[in-house]
């Protein structure tokens, strides 16, 4: 069973910019919640996939949207970069697990994150 | 929206001593409560949860409270080890729907040798 993955690990952009981040959910996990994490704080929600639809919004513009692929994958896109836009870009995954094991919803199992600096 | 509150923000003490550290919570449609260890340069890992039927849940030497009709809830850890200095972040969500976690401002723990 492989853990959630995460791509690039760090990434430098400037203003204005478009930035795609990668996630590989647990096996057979079909729920990927994506987080942002600002230096010092805890992460904050900015949406959540299941089965590819988006399932959840937090309090996070347009400018931030997202995909799910049939094999649970994910992907977040930020248009538009901001200097505020800077922190560690953290995906969750969740869910039913594979081989007929059942899994929880609840508890999220998170990935090492990527680092995004915005200059 | 729900809302955490975690205390306190740094806490140091000495190897084989007890810490503890407690989240107040807004919203009580919140009823999953799990407690997450962050080490430098990774990603949060779950290290124990509690659901609100429960009052108190044990892993070993980690042990979490529910009160929920004051809407606390705390981590407990004995015989603290210096491989247990890390951030403790707390986090609250609904057990149904979209289960989104609210996470506290996290606790960077120092546990001296």
């Amino acid at each position: 069973e492989t853990g959630v993955t995460q791509s690039p690990t760090h990434l430098i952009k400037t203003r204005g910019q478009q930035v795609t981040l990668r996630c590989s959910s647990q096996s057979g996990h079909n729920t990927v919640s994506w987080y942002q994490q600002a230096l010092g704080q805890g992460p904050q929600f900015i949406f959540q996939y299941y089965r590819e639809e988006e399932n959840g919004r937090g309090n996070f513009p347009p400018r931030f949207s997202g995909l799910q692929f049939p094999n649970y994958s994910s992907e977040l896109n930020v248009n538009a970069l901001e200097l505020d836009d800077s922190a560690l870009y953290l995906c969750a995954s969740s869910g039913e697990l594979a081989g007929g094991r059942k899994g929880s919803y609840n508890e999220q199992f998170f990935g090492p994150g990527t680092r995004l600096t915005v200059l | 929206g729900e809302n955490v509150e975690q205390h306190p923000s740094t806490l140091s003490v000495q190897e084989g001593d007890s810490a503890v550290i407690k989240c107040t919570y807004s919203d009580s449609a919140s009823n999953y409560f799990p407690w997450y260890k962050q080490e430098l340069g990774k990603g949060p890992q779950l290290i124990i949860d509690i659901r609100s039927n429960v009052g108190e849940k044990k892993d070993q030497r980690i042990a979490v409270t529910l009160n929920k009709t004051a809407k606390h809830f705390s981590l407990h850890i004995t015989e603290t080890q210096p491989e247990d200095s890390a951030v403790y972040f707390c986090a609250a969500s609904p057990y149904t729907g979209r289960r989104a976690l609210t996470f506290g401002s996290g606790t960077r723990l120092q546990v001296q040798p």
